[in-house]
């Protein structure tokens, strides 16, 4: 039990759908993130949410879209995506933004196929 | 900007081997590295965290070493075994003072019996 919970596992999607990851924690950390892993590459930060607002946005398509309306969950909305957005988006979690002693929390994430 | 490499990009090796993991980054103004285990189709697993004033981190059988001024860190694993085979990624912070963090491409380490 990792204390960070993704959901779905797992899924596939057209070009066209519209789909929403979610996470979530239980571990009273007030910074949470998503992250994108392909094949072959190192993990790619993507958004960063301190106490439910955004401090970071990583050059991501507007076809992503992130929602944290508190600081337990986090969504991450999907819109006519691209077959390379095909990878594991891995959510996380840690104390606060610059806490700089605790480790990031990580979910199972949710491998995402795009058709 | 900071760029983290993680060499070698896979490992194989018997069970019982002592093995080093290396991590080398490009911007030694960190003010912490993390090494974190991804076993496949999972997330990732905290395993030490080495704040800059330290040397060495260790837990269990593993000893992660840093080595600021060189962009260097190194995760030393005792006397494998086949549940250690999994991915090993080093991570650094973006930026001093910030927990967004920039990852190596991983060692992919197999212990075999």
């Amino acid at each position: 039990e990792t204390g960070v919970t993704q959901t779905p596992r797992h899924l596939v999607m057209g070009m066209t759908n519209k789909k929403s990851l979610k996470c979530e924690q239980h571990l009273g950390h007030n910074a949470m993130y998503w992250y994108k892993q392909s094949a072959k590459k190192p993990l790619e930060l993507m958004f960063v949410y301190n106490f439910k607002e955004q401090t970071e946005n990583n050059s991501v398509p507007s076809r992503f879209s992130p929602e944290c309306p508190n600081s337990s969950h986090l969504f991450l909305h999907l819109h006519t995506l691209q077959p390379e957005d095909s990878a594991l988006y891995l959510c996380a979690s840690s104390p606060s933004l610059k806490t700089g002693f605790q480790p990031q929390h990580f979910g199972d994430g949710t491998r995402l196929s795009i058709l | 900007k900071q760029e983290v490499t993680q060499i070698p990009a896979a490992l194989s090796v018997p069970e019982g081997e002592n093995l080093v993991l290396n991590c080398s980054f490009t911007d030694s103004a960190i003010y912490n590295l993390q090494w974190f285990r991804q076993d496949p189709g999972k997330g990732l697993t905290s395993l030490l965290l080495i704040q800059s004033s330290q040397r060495e981190q260790t837990s269990g059988r593993l000893n992660a070493s840093l080595d600021k001024s060189s962009g260097r860190s190194t995760l030393y694993i005792a006397a494998s075994q086949p549940g250690d085979s999994a991915t090993y990624l080093c991570a650094v912070p973006l930026a001093y003072n910030t927990d967004k963090l920039i990852f190596g491409t991983g060692t992919r380490l197999q212990v075999f019996p």
